[in-house]
């Protein structure tokens, strides 16, 4: 089942600008993942945020998530040129302990 | 930091020839998944494996693919007769615990190209 949806698709961006992704999904969850893919390689986990969250902190990265809306961003402040990646929110679709489900990802392009 | 490994890195094969993709999952990680992503597309889940049985899988799993854990340090997922469609990057995954809970390490691909 197609469970989260990225916003935007693509996202080009000068350094030192933030950046900003939605995720949208449709099923009731438990914890709502980040995780950001390098051109060709594998998926690097970012952050995990629970449905009792509202905001979570690392580093530059800033995720907030509404379960009302069904809905988490992902907020990179001061983007640099090594930020360019394709970026996935994942979920569990609410029954702890299922595979995590991917978005279809927003391509970010930092340029300097 | 342990990490995932997947071995080939590449795979070239005739349409409707057997494929194994390997990975060797973190060494106290007990949870093991596949996952694929078609080029351009989304990270599809394919099957969860744990305590020596899958957990989990998804439509795309059907009777030609089968997962296997052969000893204590490999993972592997075969393709019986391979598609054109199979083409795409293969994802091995494992984690301490269940996926939900608890983040994913990731191995690099096995990109698969079926002919």
């Amino acid at each position: 089942s197609q469970q989260g949806e990225e916003d935007p698709q693509a996202l080009s961006i000068q350094e030192g600008e933030n950046a900003t992704m939605n995720c949208s999904y449709k099923t009731s969850i438990n914890n709502l993942q980040w995780y950001r893919q390098n051109s060709g390689r594998g998926l690097v986990h970012l952050i995990l945020i629970r449905s009792n969250e509202r905001e979570k902190h690392s580093g530059r990265l800033r995720v907030t998530l509404d379960t009302s809306k069904k809905s988490s961003s992902l907020l990179i402040t001061a983007s640099r040129a090594a930020d360019t990646a394709s970026y996935f929110c994942a979920t569990d679709e609410g029954q702890a302990g299922t595979a995590l489900i991917f978005g279809k990802g927003t391509t970010l392009s930092v340029s300097s | 930091e342990p990490e995932v490994t997947q071995t080939p890195s590449h795979q070239v094969t005739q349409m409707g020839q057997e494929v194994i993709l390997r990975c060797v999952p973190i060494s106290n990680h007990l949870y093991f998944y596949w996952y694929r992503q078609i080029l351009g597309q989304k990270v599809e889940f394919l099957v969860s494996f744990y305590n020596n049985e899958i957990s989990e899988k998804s439509e795309i799993f059907d009777d030609q693919f089968s997962v296997e854990r052969p000893d204590g340090s490999n993972f592997t997922l075969k393709i019986r007769s391979t598609k054109l469609e199979d083409s795409a990057m293969y994802f091995c995954a494992s984690s301490e615990q269940r996926g939900g809970d608890e983040k994913l390490f990731f191995g690099s691909g096995t990109q698969l190209s079926v002919l």
